[in-house]
């Protein structure tokens, strides 16, 4: 099993600003993928950045990972109140990789 | 396409009551897994299946049962409602574990009394 762990715990930022957060693991990878939970729903799939990627762009969102440090960046640009929700990083072992284990994830405040 | 369907929505239940939540995805993924989320917290993976038949334990197994008899459907039971099973619950599905995208149910929020 693998599990990320997201940093920080918590951030509040003005509409309009760029919103970073974090994540390291600490095995091996296939992919790890970002995810965003909106209060009261379920997690939808943001990106998915193979391990042998090291940026990848999907509309105001920017990830990037480094391998060799086990660890991954969400970059949330020119942020809207609308963004405010929770992000999970999920590092993938691949196929047959199972027991998915998510963090507790980065709760982002965009202030209107 | 309906994608992930979870019932109930909301449900309330009394100490030692059973009760199965329903999963069920139109995509034919091959695996499917239930979570529960505390409050403030991640997701804690219960079960898990990779295909029609075959299930297996997550992290936090003890006091649920699960079976797979169709690729569709997923149902997760509650053998005898504790109040520490209080939690939402989510399903998910995917085409494969670990290589790609887990597609979410908007979840069940269980009470237990």
């Amino acid at each position: 099993s693998q599990q990320g762990e997201e940093d920080p715990q918590a951030l509040s930022i003005q509409e309009g600003e760029n919103a970073t957060m974090n994540c390291s693991y600490k095995t091996s990878i296939n992919n790890l993928q970002w995810y965003r939970q909106n209060s009261g729903r379920g997690l939808v799939h943001l990106i998915l950045i193979r391990s042998n990627e090291r940026e990848k762009h999907s509309g105001r969102l920017r990830v990037t990972l480094d391998t060799s440090k086990k660890s991954s960046s969400l970059l949330i640009t020119a942020s809207r109140a609308a963004d405010t929700a929770s992000y999970f990083c999920l590092p993938a072992a691949g196929a047959g990789g199972f027991k998915t284990i998510f963090g507790a994830g980065t709760r982002l405040f965009v202030k209107a | 396409n309906a994608g992930v369907t979870q019932t109930p929505k909301f449900q309330v239940l009394k100490t030692g009551q059973s009760m199965t939540l329903q999963c069920a995805q139109d995509m034919n993924h091959e695996y499917m897994s239930w979570y529960r989320q505390d409050p403030g917290m991640g997701l804690r993976l219960i079960h898990y299946s990779v295909g029609a038949g075959i299930t297996d334990q997550g992290e936090v197994p003890n006091g649920y049962n699960v079976s797979r008899s169709t690729t569709e459907d997923f149902p997760l039971r509650l053998l005898s409602a504790a109040p520490s099973q209080t939690s939402v619950y989510f399903c998910a599905s995917s085409y494969e574990e670990g290589t790609q995208p887990q597609h979410f149910g908007d979840g069940t929020r269980l009470s237990i009394l």
